[in-house]
């Protein structure tokens, strides 16, 4: 069964630095892709950026990065020069061909980003 | 905006109540998938429709039922409610339904609250 797990509850940031939140999962299918999700206080979730298990590069999107590390089985996702905006529950996800695609996700890091 | 829409924003019922939860996918997408968001047991996969048909299932329980419209649009219905389906809702859609990578765009959810 796949499972995703994210060890950190909550995260403090200063705003402008950057931050790393952790993602790992384990999964026996070799085709399958990871995900991060924002989540505001607003409840909406919000694609930020997609890492494909065969990528052999890590996956950039504007200020968010995935660390992709397949041997670790680690997924993080680090976000550059925080901003006050970017305080949110942030989710990391799987899905798998064999699954139907659908999601499996973690449990969830909320982050603050202070002044 | 997601192109996601779901209908209502909040609900509010009695054990042994149903309700339905209407979505409505974006433009061009196939595939609707449903999810719960609550408190003790983080965000589920429910189930999966791929073009009207049943995709793949996950933690639903048998109280609760979906169906895909031949407009694409799909309905959650919860029957013989309890306090613990008091939940957020949230519909996803994407494009296609089985390679591992189907970006889901997700809708702003249904606030479902059981009295």
């Amino acid at each position: 069964a796949q499972k995703i797990t994210q060890t950190q509850p909550g995260m403090f940031v200063q705003e402008k630095e950057a931050v790393t939140l952790d993602c790992t999962y384990d999964t026996s299918d070799p085709s399958y892709g990871l995900f991060w999700y924002k989540q505001p206080s607003s409840g909406e979730m919000i694609f930020l950026i997609y890492q494909g298990s065969y990528d052999q590069q890590n996956a950039t999107e504007g200020r968010y990065s995935l660390n992709f590390q397949k041997a670790r089985k680690s997924a993080n996702l680090v976000i550059s020069a925080s901003q006050l905006g970017d305080s949110a529950m942030y989710f990391c996800a799987m899905s798998f061909t064999g699954g139907g695609n659908k999601l499996t996700f973690g449990t969830g890091t909320q982050l603050k980003v202070e002044l | 905006d997601s192109g996601v829409t779901q209908t209502p924003k909040h609900l509010i019922t009695a054990t042994g109540q149903r309700v339905t939860l209407r979505c409505s996918p974006r433009s061009g997408d196939l595939s609707v998938y449903w999810y719960q968001q609550s408190l003790d047991q983080g965000l589920q996969f429910l189930i999966q429709y791929y073009n009207g048909e049943e995709r793949a299932k996950g933690n639903i329980l048998e109280r609760f039922s979906a169906q895909q419209f031949p407009d694409l649009h799909s309905e959650l219905n919860l029957s013989s409610l309890e306090l613990g389906d008091s939940a957020l809702y949230f519909c996803a859609s994407s494009v296609g339904a089985r390679s591992s990578y189907n970006e889901q765009f997700f809708g702003p959810g249904t606030r479902l609250t059981v009295l």
